[in-house]
């Protein structure tokens, strides 16, 4: 029971170009999604976050849109660039649940130059 | 530095095995997690530790896992009689939770936790 999708695996884009990344979720107790990026052999580092009572949140190059009547996220990031290539993350919690996050699998994000 | 520290960065271990994971979080963070992450797979959650509260051990797969949690700082994931399938790097995190707020969870790089 995946309540967080991520269904795109991976997404290649111009460097320069905008990168949009997509995320699902199904329980509507949700109310703090956030982005996490992870490059390989480290830990995810946090991105971005928004609460359910937003519906954008931005941060330099990076936005988060939320749309709760279609359950959907998405993280822009707009100019794209080589080193924003990595695996991007979508998590989802509840202070209901106590905080422990509901993560998807992932999209592997390549910019390419 | 002062990001969450985890060691050993990697263990291999042959089945049958107890391990040890530890985990130092950041400095007056209040909330501890344990999170893993199997190959091909997104993070899935473990335990969560609070304060001076009961742990939330919901997420841990059985009952050859445990966490504890000495003086409301370091952890300390035990998983006994290793299995295969406990293969994983295993993620620890922690935040400040704030009053009513959500708090970001901060990452260490995690454990690559290999079982022969």
């Amino acid at each position: 029971d995946q309540q967080v999708k991520q269904n795109s695996p991976s997404l290649s884009v111009q460097e320069g170009r905008i990168s949009i990344l997509n995320c699902d979720y199904t329980n509507s107790m949700f109310d703090y999604f956030l982005w996490y990026k992870k490059y390989p052999a480290e830990g995810p580092t946090f991105l971005i976050s928004i609460s359910s009572i937003k519906d954008k949140n931005e941060d330099g190059r990076f936005t988060v849109f939320l749309n709760k009547s279609a359950k959907h996220l998405s993280l822009h990031i707009v100019p794209s660039q080589p080193g924003d290539s990595a695996v991007y993350f979508c998590a989802a919690n509840s202070m209901e649940y106590g905080n422990k996050l509901v993560f998807g699998a992932g999209t592997i994000l390549r910019v390419k130059s | 530095g002062a990001g969450v520290s985890q060691s050993p960065s990697n263990k291999v271990t042959e089945k049958g095995k107890d391990v040890e994971l530890r985990c130092d979080p950041i400095s007056g963070h209040t909330a501890l997690y344990w999170y893993r992450q199997s190959l091909g797979q997104g993070l899935e959650f473990l335990i969560y530790f609070q304060g001076n509260s009961a742990p939330d051990k919901s997420g841990l797969p059985s009952d050859r896992f445990s966490a504890e949690r000495t003086g409301g700082s370091v952890s300390t994931l035990t998983i006994q009689r290793t299995q295969q399938e406990d293969s994983a790097v295993y993620l620890c995190a922690s935040s400040s939770l704030g009053q009513g707020a959500n708090q970001p969870q901060h990452f260490g790089d995690g454990t690559r936790l290999s079982i022969l």
